[in-house]
């Protein structure tokens, strides 16, 4: 069963950390591109960050640029989302989210899409 | 003001059709794949549309996406209660180098 299970959310106050993490399972995490997504209570969808299979080139929205810290371990099937100096403003549902994967025979490569989402771990930054 | 424009609501009575378009520039939708979502009331996002305009297996025919330029459009026919959602685009800005959403569209079926 294709699937995603974030962990590590919960109440802190303005200027703390957390770490959220990602578990997948059920399909080959080292082949996909991982995001994060959040939705702050009652708001839309706001895109956080983004990490390549191997790692490097991640890239941030703004509002976390320089706060927050995007890891994975292939071997553990995990991301992580390293959040530093959180403000009331990151209080949100976060999601972990899998880009999709287009393979012909063996050869497999990044694909336009979001096809698998977590369930979401809440974060609530308050004083 | 946002990167991607999306109408906040839309309505129309079963059985009609809608659209919502999810408005760019060359940065974002004028050069990359857009993808839609339906995120339903109290669920996790999920993915409707991708490359533009290709559904995931699962995905009724009724629901299309097309794109033009700078904009992308979402079209859902044959309206249904079940449809009632929000509904949102996301596309890669190269200017940013971020993913950027719309800021999300209310269906209310009549």
């Amino acid at each position: 069963q294709v699937q995603l299970v974030e962990s590590g959310g919960g109440v802190v106050q303005p200027g703390m950390s957390l770490r959220l993490s990602c578990t997948s399972s059920g399909f080959t995490f080292s082949l996909h591109i991982m995001h994060w997504v959040r939705q702050a209570p009652g708001k839309g969808l706001e895109w956080v960050a983004v990490i390549p299979p191997d790692g490097t080139n991640d890239f941030y929205a703004d509002s976390v640029k320089g706060r927050f810290t995007l890891s994975r371990d292939n071997s553990r099937n995990t991301v992580f989302l390293q959040m530093n100096t959180l403000r009331v403003e990151d209080t949100a549902v976060y999601y972990c989210t899998r880009q999709r994967v287009s393979c012909s025979g063996e050869t497999c490569s990044s694909a336009d899409g979001l096809d698998v989402w977590g369930q979401g771990a809440t974060v609530t930054v308050s004083s | 003001q946002a990167v991607l424009t999306q109408p906040p609501s839309v309505s129309a009575a079963p059985g009609q059709k809608v659209t919502i378009s999810c408005s760019g520039s060359s940065s974002n939708i004028g050069n990359n794949y857009v993808s839609w979502y339906q995120q339903l009331p109290g669920t996790v996002p999920k993915l409707i549309i991708y490359d533009n305009y290709k559904r995931p297996s699962g995905i009724p025919d009724r629901i299309s996406g097309s794109k033009s330029g700078t904009s992308a459009t979402l079209a859902i026919t044959g309206l249904q209660t079940g449809d009632e959602a929000d509904y949102y685009c996301i596309v890669w800005d190269n200017s940013l180098s971020a993913g950027v959403f719309g800021g999300g569209t209310k269906l209310t079926v009549l």
